[in-house]
Order: C-alpha cells, then sequence, then structure tokens
C-alpha cells in the first residue's frame, strides 16, 4: 500500500463544475503539499498546509491531521484548469512522499 | 536565474551508455533534490542535497545512479550502464532553506528514454 494515496486517479468534467480531488496518507507528516504538474513535466507547487484551509483564486485546500487526509477542490472549473495534481507529503524535516497524481481534465 | 533549469529536457540512450544530467536551481537555494518519475506515477525521491553535502540518498535506486554537487549549485545526476527499466523523467527542485516547510521550485525534467 502506498503511504500516499489520491483519488480519483482520473476526473473528466465540463467546464463550471465544482471538482475535489483527495489525498490519504498513513505516514506523520509535519506539512502537505498540493503540486499542479502540464504536460511536459513542469511542476508547481499551489499550497502547503499543515492545518486548517488555505484559498487562493478558485483553488482550496483543506487538511484533516487527525483523520490524515487532504481535499483540492477547484470552483468554476476551466479548461486551462487540465493538469495532473499531486499530493505530497513532507516526512521529517526534508524529504517529500508523493501521491501517483490526479489527472484531471475540463472539457468545455 | 529565473528558476531551476535542467538539461538535457531530453536523452535519449542506448542500453549500457552512460548518461549525466544536470540541475541548475535557483541561485543561493541551500537544499536540492533529485526525483524520479515513472510514465503515469507521481515523483519519487532519489537523492538530497544541503549545499554540497549529500545528506540523504537512500532513494538512489541501485549502485549505477551517482549525484553530486561539488560547490553546492549545480547539481549532476550520473546512471552508468543504463537499463530500459531507467527510462523516466528526472526531476530537481531546489528551496532556499534546509527544510520542506518553504516552497520547492521544480525544474521543468529531463527525459530520459533507454532503447
Amino acid at each position: 500500500k502506498n503511504e500516499v494515496e489520491q483519488s480519483p486517479q482520473n476526473l473528466t468534467a465540463q467546464e463550471g463544475e465544482f471538482i475535489t480531488i483527495n489525498c490519504s496518507y498513513s505516514v506523520g507528516i509535519s506539512a502537505l503539499h498540493w503540486l499542479q504538474q502540464h504536460p511536459g513535466g513542469g511542476i508547481v507547487s499551489l499550497f502547503m498546509l499543515s492545518s486548517g484551509k488555505k484559498k487562493h483564486g478558485r483553488l482550496i485546500a483543506t487538511i484533516n491531521i487527525q483523520e490524515k487526509h487532504s481535499s483540492l477542490h477547484i470552483t468554476a472549473s476551466h479548461p486551462r484548469d487540465s493538469a495532473v495534481y499531486i499530493c505530497a507529503v513532507i516526512q521529517g524535516a526534508q524529504k517529500l512522499v508523493f501521491g501517483q497524481g490526479t489527472r484531471l481534465t475540463i472539457n468545455p | 536565474g529565473a528558476g531551476v533549469s535542467q538539461s538535457p529536457r531530453y536523452k535519449v540512450a542506448k542500453r549500457g551508455q552512460d548518461v549525466a544530467l544536470r540541475c541548475d536551481p535557483i541561485s543561493g537555494h541551500v537544499s536540492l533534490f533529485w526525483y524520479q518519475q515513472a510514465l503515469g506515477q507521481g515523483p519519487e525521491f532519489l537523492t538530497y542535497f544541503q549545499n554540497e553535502a549529500q545528506l540523504d540518498k537512500s532513494g538512489l535506486p541501485s549502485d549505477r545512479f551517482f549525484a553530486e554537487r561539488p560547490e553546492g549549485s549545480v547539481s549532476t545526476l550520473k546512471i552508468q550502464r543504463t537499463q530500459q527499466e531507467d527510462s523516466a523523467v528526472y526531476l530537481c527542485a531546489s528551496y532556499a532553506g534546509r527544510n520542506s516547510y518553504n516552497e520547492q521550485f521544480f525544474g521543468p525534467g529531463t527525459r530520459l528514454t533507454v532503447l
């Protein structure tokens, strides 16, 4: 069993829909990243959080440390949101452990 | 530079060939990571440097993999006698501090294909 599990693995939705991607982890962590990866490999950090909730534009990330679960939400989704979204947890002071990613496709 | 750069962006190697992948981190960033990302999977940790010191190399899959950062800036990941299972995207990331509580900045990756 992977230490970081994401669901769903693939998600296709229509423009405007509310999107939720889930991340569960089984190890102790100090914080969690949500990352976005576009075709061609470039990875961008969207959020880093260790408790509660963060919002940036149409993106919202939440984390429940007790339940070892985090969610990434996208409101009013747009085709340009199409990408792979990766959850990564920070173990100790440095090491990132990644989920397998969720491939999101938003159709116009 | 403005961001993390990696070269080459694409590398095709014949099985058994040695390859060297370069990472130029953001200037002044103390910490540097190498990750391996197989097709359709999330990245996996390979090794970590703090300045020139390689503090963790537990993710290197075999002794054919070797990484260095001799002057604490540019890093090179070398793979000797490449095998088909080495085909992957190799990502480099850097950040300013000594722990991961700061944002990591990722390079575009080097896609290695071993024939």
